[in-house]
């Protein structure tokens, strides 16, 4: 059983470039959602689904897009990198009922 | 608003010393809390869930509905306890975390 499964595991950009963060999960669970984890700032959400098709903003939504065409796959889009966005990125999924969350393995990227 | 406050960004602490991992949280509805646990660059794991009150690892938590809290517990620590805690709130659509608490334990 994979769990959730997220690549790549490293990526530097360009200020500028584009790229998509890739997310899948196996345990057919309906919530999925993406966090970037900065030091001294915990986790903090980008963005969320409930199941496909739908989609929503969490607390630092801004330069980041999500679509959820599947149950599986939850996508994060950087539209244009900036050095802001230099961070290490966790995807999570999870049980309707709040029986907690299971995470990736995690994509640090630099932006320069 | 719903938050998580995790007062202590470090804590050190002797091997087999008890151990108190803080967390206080916000939140109008019925609260679902959790303690996450993160090894040096792996991804976060689940530790423990209030309503399940289990314990893993020799830790425990209780949910303090009175003082909103949920601190982390154990009686001995052990230098394989070192990592990164974050205690965090599920209100059914989102998690919220707390800023977590580098936990080292000195051998």
């Amino acid at each position: 059983n994979a769990g959730v499964t997220q690549t790549p595991k490293f990526q530097v950009l360009k200020t500028g470039q584009s790229m998509t963060l890739q997310c899948a999960q196996d345990m057919n669970h309906e919530y999925m959602s993406w966090y970037r984890q900065d030091p001294g700032m915990g986790l903090r959400l980008i963005h969320y689904s409930v199941g496909a098709g739908i989609t929503d903003q969490g607390e630092v939504p801004n330069g980041y897009n999500v679509s959820r065409s599947t149950t599986e796959d939850f996508p994060l889009r950087l539209l244009s990198a900036a050095p802001s966005q230099t961070s290490v990125y966790f995807c999570a999924s999870s049980y309707r009922g709040r029986r907690g969350a299971f995470f990736g393995q995690g994509t640090r990227l630099t932006v320069v | 608003a719903q938050r998580v406050t995790q007062p202590e960004k470090l804590l050190s602490v002797f091997k087999g010393a008890p151990v108190e991992l803080k967390c206080n949280y916000s939140y109008s509805g019925s609260p679902e809390l959790f303690w996450y646990v993160q090894y040096s660059r792996q991804r976060l794991q689940l530790l423990l869930r209030h309503i399940s009150r289990e314990s893993i690892k020799g830790f425990t938590a209780d949910l303090n509905k009175g003082e909103t809290s949920f601190h982390l517990k154990k009686p001995f620590a052990q230098e394989e306890d070192s990592a990164m805690y974050y205690c965090a709130l599920d209100t059914g659509n989102q998690f919220y975390f707390g800023t977590g608490t580098s936990l080292t334990v000195i051998p």
